[in-house]
């Protein structure tokens, strides 16, 4: 079956700093991929989606340049947490998605802990 | 606007009883709807995905329903296992003409006691 993995499990880091975030898909190529942050006894919350090759498209209320993805291959997207503060703490999820296939997969998400 | 709705939020049962989650959505143009189960701390893991056309199907204990024309869809589960402890998530996507969009249930938290 399809396998999203995601590093690191989780981080703890300082404020300012940033953070970099990764997903891949193991043996399917993701032509659209997803970053999610959830926060405690919430649902998922959509982030952005990011397409192979082209710009991530963020949604309402998401800064672009604090949150930066890259989706430079079929099997590769990162989030690049800038500059990070306390706020910044939660839970984040990647989901990848085949171009043939309407399923979608997670990883195994990533606690972000900013101190 | 689209919305999934999921009752109740949360529940306890004893192991080895049933349960029954539910599911309501108002997400147009419907495509497919799907049950994941997420474990504390950790990614959502697929159970079950129905299209229009599909009324139940299953996955080892877990049996998903969908009623289309009423826009409701139940996750039931039989015999309970420690291991259900989980929340339950109900996802709802729209047609590729609309940008195949998900929509997320609010969750139900499950939580077995033996």
């Amino acid at each position: 079956g399809a396998v999203v993995s995601q590093h690191p499990s989780w981080v703890i880091c300082k404020s300012g700093t940033s953070v970099k975030i990764e997903c891949r898909s193991l043996d399917f190529q993701a032509t659209t991929m997803f970053w999610y942050r959830q926060f405690p006894k919430q649902s998922l919350m959509l982030m952005a989606t990011s397409n192979e090759g082209s710009k991530a498209t963020y949604e309402q209320g998401v800064e672009k340049d604090k949150f930066l993805i890259n989706h430079a291959s079929l099997t590769l997207s990162t989030l690049t947490v800038t500059s990070a503060h306390p706020e910044d703490s939660s839970f984040y999820i990647c989901s990848a998605r085949a171009h043939h296939n309407y399923g979608y997969t997670f990883g195994s998400g990533t606690r972000l802990t900013v101190v | 606007k689209n919305q999934v709705e999921q009752s109740p939020q949360s529940l306890i049962i004893l192991e080895g009883k049933n349960c029954t989650l539910q599911c309501n959505y108002t997400v147009s143009p419907f495509s497919n709807l799907r049950w994941y189960k997420q474990d504390t701390g950790r990614g959502p893991v697929s159970l079950t995905i129905m299209t229009f056309s599909e009324n139940t199907k299953s996955n080892g204990r877990y049996t998903a329903t969908l009623d289309a024309d009423t826009k409701q869809s139940s996750l039931h589960i039989t015999a309970s296992q420690l291991s259900d402890s989980a929340s339950y998530i109900c996802v709802v996507s729209a047609e590729k003409a609309a940008g195949n969009k998900l929509t997320f249930g609010g969750g139900t938290r499950v939580l077995v006691k033996p």
